[in-house]
């Protein structure tokens, strides 16, 4: 499963857009990413998933470039509300399919 | 729809008892996924079951650790003797199959805490 590296935290001011780069250098042909959500004292909860070029839905899009390598999270003007821990998370479309979450990107949005 | 349970929401114990955890998935979700998260950290994965069965252990931190599914419906995840390290928020999810691109869909989680 290929590893992932992100920024350990953000801070950014409502209304701004914030952009969370995901580095995953030994992405494999089958992988997807995913990105994930958490709120505290919440479970995670699915955000976006894209396999190359640009997805895009109604909470964030996401930027995944040729090599794949890296993938970035795109939050248009965030909100307070936007608070939370940002996960990436890479791995294959097969039965055996885990999902690996590390510590994630804590975002905080100040007023 | 009813998303994923859990229960209970919050355990203290003390040290060397055992615990159970509960999980209810999404009705008709085949796939169901047990993780441990340490105050402040990210997600460690424990286990996932297809259907009742597990083919895969190792996350299980040690033996003292179990799980089972049965009808392929509810989970109990079973830590014996319990110990202090073992505090945590205990996350269970569930999709509708084994694979990537389906989305997990995560309970509110069981907090653990061993005096």
């Amino acid at each position: 499963l290929a590893k992932t590296t992100q920024p350990i935290s953000m801070d950014s001011y409502e209304g701004q857009e914030v952009n969370i780069t995901c580095s995953h250098n030994n992405i494999a042909t089958n992988d997807y990413i995913t990105w994930y959500q958490q709120f505290p004292s919440q479970g995670p909860r699915f955000i976006i998933q894209g396999y190359k070029t640009k997805v895009t839905n109604e909470v964030a899009s996401l930027f995944i470039p040729a090599d794949r390598k890296s993938s970035t999270l795109s939050l248009p003007r965030v909100s307070l509300s936007d608070t939370a821990v940002y996960y990436c998370l890479v791995g294959p479309m097969d039965s055996s399919y885990k999902l690996i979450f590390g510590s994630g990107t804590r975002l905080l949005v100040r007023p | 729809g009813a998303g994923v349970s859990q229960s209970p929401s919050n355990k203290v114990t003390e040290k060397g008892k055992d615990v159970e955890l509960r999980c209810d998935p999404i009705s008709g979700h085949t796939a169901l996924y047990w993780y441990r998260q340490r105050l402040g950290q990210g997600l460690e994965f424990l286990i996932y079951f297809q259907g009742n069965s597990a083919p895969d252990k190792s996350g299980l931190p040690s033996d003292r650790f179990s799980a089972e599914r049965t009808g392929e419906s509810v989970s109990t995840l079973t830590i014996q003797r319990t110990q202090q390290e073992d505090s945590a928020v205990y996350l269970c999810a569930s999709s509708l199959a084994l694979i990537n691109t389906d989305t997990q869909y995560f309970g509110p989680g069981t907090r653990l805490t061993v005096l």
